[in-house]
């Protein structure tokens, strides 16, 4: 069955590190790619998309990933976090022919120490 | 542009009543809209899709008779939550793509507590 893992639950960095959050998938084809930010009590924002080329993908926020389909990953990272940063990370995957549902990993908590 | 706006954010309601939340899209047409569970500290779990005029498919396991799914319009879907009890209190968070293509577009979540 298709599935989106993400093996970290909780990340803890400090402001101004780096960050890298990472994201598998099993399926097989190359699934479209997502990753989305929830803050506490919100609705989700897309950070960033792969659908094909570049496999390193910019997004919002400072945020890239990088798809590596040898590995089935597409970790999000950042060069330097910001307090405002944390939040739950949610990688989510959708497989062409599959009506456009997204299947979602269980997410990572990233908490920001100042 | 893409914004979807869900109503009410949060509602308290009693045992055995019946609660109706709204999905809309504020600025395109939505052809289809999702419907997602969410408890706390999980993830999302689709519970069911909704293409305008039709009937919404629901993914295994949902209730449909429980989740009645409306989907009247190109710009609003509502998901009624019948009979709601306890176990129903949950975080429910809809989306919306312009097409078949289309990302999702996320609304910021209902937060249903049944007493």
């Amino acid at each position: 069955a298709q599935s989106v893992t993400q093996p970290d639950i909780h990340i803890t960095v400090s402001e101004g590190a780096s960050l890298e959050l990472r994201c598998n998938y099993s399926y097989g084809a190359t699934p479209y790619l997502f990753w989305y930010v929830q803050s506490p009590g919100q609705g989700l924002q897309l950070l960033l998309k792969y659908f094909s080329g570049d496999t390193l993908v910019q997004g919002i926020k400072g945020f890239e990933a990088e798809f590596k389909r040898s590995q089935s990953s597409f970790n999000l990272r950042k060069p330097s976090v910001h307090w405002s940063d944390a939040a739950e990370y949610f990688c989510a995957v959708v497989v062409t022919g599959g009506g456009n549902k997204l299947t979602f990993g269980t997410g990572t908590q990233l908490k920001v120490e100042l | 542009g893409a914004v979807v706006s869900q109503h009410p954010s949060r509602v308290i309601c009693k045992s055995g009543t019946s609660v109706k939340i709204e999905c809309r899209s504020l600025d395109f047409q939505a052809t289809t809209m999702f419907w997602y569970r969410q408890f706390p500290k999980q993830s999302l779990m689709l519970m069911a899709t909704s293409n305008e005029g039709s009937k919404a498919t629901y993914e295994q396991g949902v209730e449909k008779d429980k989740f009645l799914i409306n989907h009247a319009s190109l710009t609003l879907s509502t998901l009624t939550v019948t009979s709601a009890h306890p176990e129903d209190s949950s975080f429910y968070i809809c989306s919306a793509t312009r097409d078949r293509a289309d990302i999702q577009y996320f609304g910021a979540g209902t937060r249903l507590s049944v007493l």
